[in-house]
C-alpha cells in the first residue's frame, strides 16, 4: 500500500505483479515530461519520456499515461522484478525552459 | 569516460568554510545543470549553462552559491561560508542541447555533509 507523511510515499508490491506510480504536475505550461529511476547512491537514470501531444507512450516493460486535463502523469512497470526497487521521479519542463522541475519521488518496494 | 563524473563524490566541511564541487559533462553535450537534493527530497535546481549564454541562476538559494563553466566544457559549484542546511547531495546533469527533448544525463553526485 501507500503511505504518505514526513517520508517519501512507498509502494510495496509483490514480484511479478504490476505497478503504478502517480504524480500530479504543476505547470499548465510544461510540454515534456521524464520519468526517471534512482538508486541509492546513484544519479537519476532516464526510464521514459512523453511530449505534452501524447497521451500514452510505451517502452520495454514501461508505460507513461499523461492527462493534461488533471495535470497527472503515471509509470506502469509490467511484471516488476526485484531490481525495479528504487524511489520514481516524475519531472515536468515548460517549453521555455531547460531545467527540469521535479516531483518529490515514489519508493517502490519489491517483495521477493 | 562516457557518463557524467563528479568529484568528490563525498566532501565534510566545517560551517563557515568555502567548498568548490566538481562536474564534468558528456563530451560534446552543451548544457549543464546542477541540482541539489535534500535527505528523503526531490531534486531542486540550481542553476544551468547553456552553450555560450549567460547562465540561468534563477535557482541559487542564496549569494553563497555561484557556478562557473569554463570552456564549455567542466563546471564548478561554489558554495561560500557553508552553512548546515546546505547538507545534501549534488547532481549535475547534461545534455546534447538545451531546451526540452533531449536527455539529461546525471553524475552520481557529490554527498556534502556541513558539521
Amino acid at each position: 500500500g501507500e503511505s504518505v507523511g514526513l517520508h517519501l510515499p512507498t509502494l510495496s508490491v509483490q514480484e511479478g505483479d504490476n505497478s503504478i506510480i502517480n504524480c500530479a504536475y504543476s505547470n499548465s505550461a510544461s510540454d515534456y515530461f521524464i520519468w526517471y529511476k534512482q538508486e541509492s547512491g546513484k544519479g537519476p537514470q532516464f526510464i521514459i519520456d512523453i511530449r505534452s501531444n501524447m497521451d500514452k507512450r510505451q517502452g520495454q516493460r514501461v508505460t507513461v499515461l499523461l492527462n493534461k486535463t488533471v495535470k497527472h502523469l503515471s509509470l506502469q512497470i509490467a511484471a516488476t522484478q526485484p531490481g525495479d526497487s528504487a524511489v520514481y521521479f516524475c519531472a515536468e519542463t515548460p517549453r521555455s525552459q531547460g531545467n527540469l522541475i521535479f516531483g518529490k519521488g515514489t519508493k517502490l518496494s519489491v517483495k521477493p | 569516460g562516457a557518463g557524467v563524473s563528479q568529484s568528490p563524490s563525498n566532501k565534510v566541511t566545517e560551517k563557515g568554510k568555502d567548498v568548490e564541487l566538481r562536474c564534468d559533462p558528456i563530451s560534446g553535450h552543451t548544457a549543464l545543470y546542477w541540482y541539489r537534493q535534500s535527505l528523503g527530497q526531490g531534486l531542486e535546481f540550481l542553476i544551468y549553462f547553456q552553450g555560450n549564454s549567460a547562465p540561468d541562476k534563477s535557482g541559487l538559494p542564496s549569494d553563497r552559491f555561484s557556478a562557473e563553466r569554463t570552456g564549455g566544457s567542466v563546471s564548478t559549484l561554489t558554495i561560500q561560508r557553508t552553512q548546515q542546511e546546505d547538507s545534501a547531495v549534488y547532481l549535475c546533469a547534461s545534455s546534447l542541447s538545451p531546451g526540452t527533448g533531449d536527455e539529461q544525463f546525471f553524475g552520481p553526485g557529490t554527498r556534502l555533509t556541513v558539521l
